[in-house]
């Protein structure tokens, strides 16, 4: 399975934007970016994912860099709710039925009121 | 409810006793998963049902016995743990194997 590589913490100021890192180097043409996030005492949460244009929806902007060997979660203003561990996973959707989401250790990000 | 629950929320047991953890899901999905969580451990899968049936078994010991009588609800038998098996246990289902899944909030089960 192809790995992802993401800083093991991060912090923001309150109501700014956050750039959330991953690279995945060894990314094949079928694998999906997936971010997933973890808030502290629930179980993860799906964010966003993408294969190779940006995607945006509700919860963030998901940017992929054009050889897709990184990509960028962007969370455009964070509150004090956002504070979680972020996963960033790759999903080889030609493997049907390969259902193991590969979780890293994340980005413990900490938002400062 | 909407969503995935669990329960209980909270375990603590003793390595003689037989308990059971329960995931129901509320979103008409088809495959479901259960999940263990370790303290400074990635998430590790464990099984894997779609339909009823059972597709994935990661080398799991046989002290854990899932079973899933319809597609709403999945169980976790547990008996004779090892303190090692102190955990957060996820409960996960998706619509079809390999679309998103959505999470439980957990069961955090402690071994004495």
């Amino acid at each position: 399975d192809a790995k992802t590589t993401q800083p093991n913490s991060m912090e923001s100021n309150e109501e700014e934007p956050v750039h959330l890192p991953c690279n995945h180097s060894t990314i094949s043409g079928t694998d999906y970016i997936h971010w997933y996030r973890q808030l502290p005492s629930q179980g993860p949460e799906y964010v966003i994912h993408g294969l190779t244009s940006n995607v945006n929806n509700r919860m963030a902007s998901l940017a992929i860099a054009e050889d897709r060997k990184s990509s960028t979660l962007i969370l455009h203003r964070a509150t004090l709710r956002d504070a979680a561990v972020y996963y960033c996973i790759l999903r080889d959707r030609s493997n049907f039925g390969n259902e193991k989401l590969t979780f890293g250790t994340g980005t413990r990000l900490t938002i400062i009121p | 409810e909407t969503g995935v629950t669990q329960t209980p929320r909270h375990l603590v047991m003793g390595m003689t006793n037989k308990k059971s953890l329960k995931c129901e899901q509320h979103l008409g999905h088809n495959a479901m998963y259960w999940y263990k969580q370790s303290a400074k451990k990635p998430l590790e899968l464990m099984f894997v049902y779609n339909f009823k049936e059972q597709t994935e078994n990661n080398s799991v010991p046989s002290r854990f016995s899932p079973e899933c009588p319809n597609s709403s609800h999945l169980f976790l038998h547990l008996h004779t743990l090892q303190p090692e098996d102190s955990a957060l246990y996820l409960c996960a289902s998706s619509q079809a194997l390999g679309d998103t899944q959505y999470f439980g909030p957990g069961t955090r089960l402690t071994v004495l």
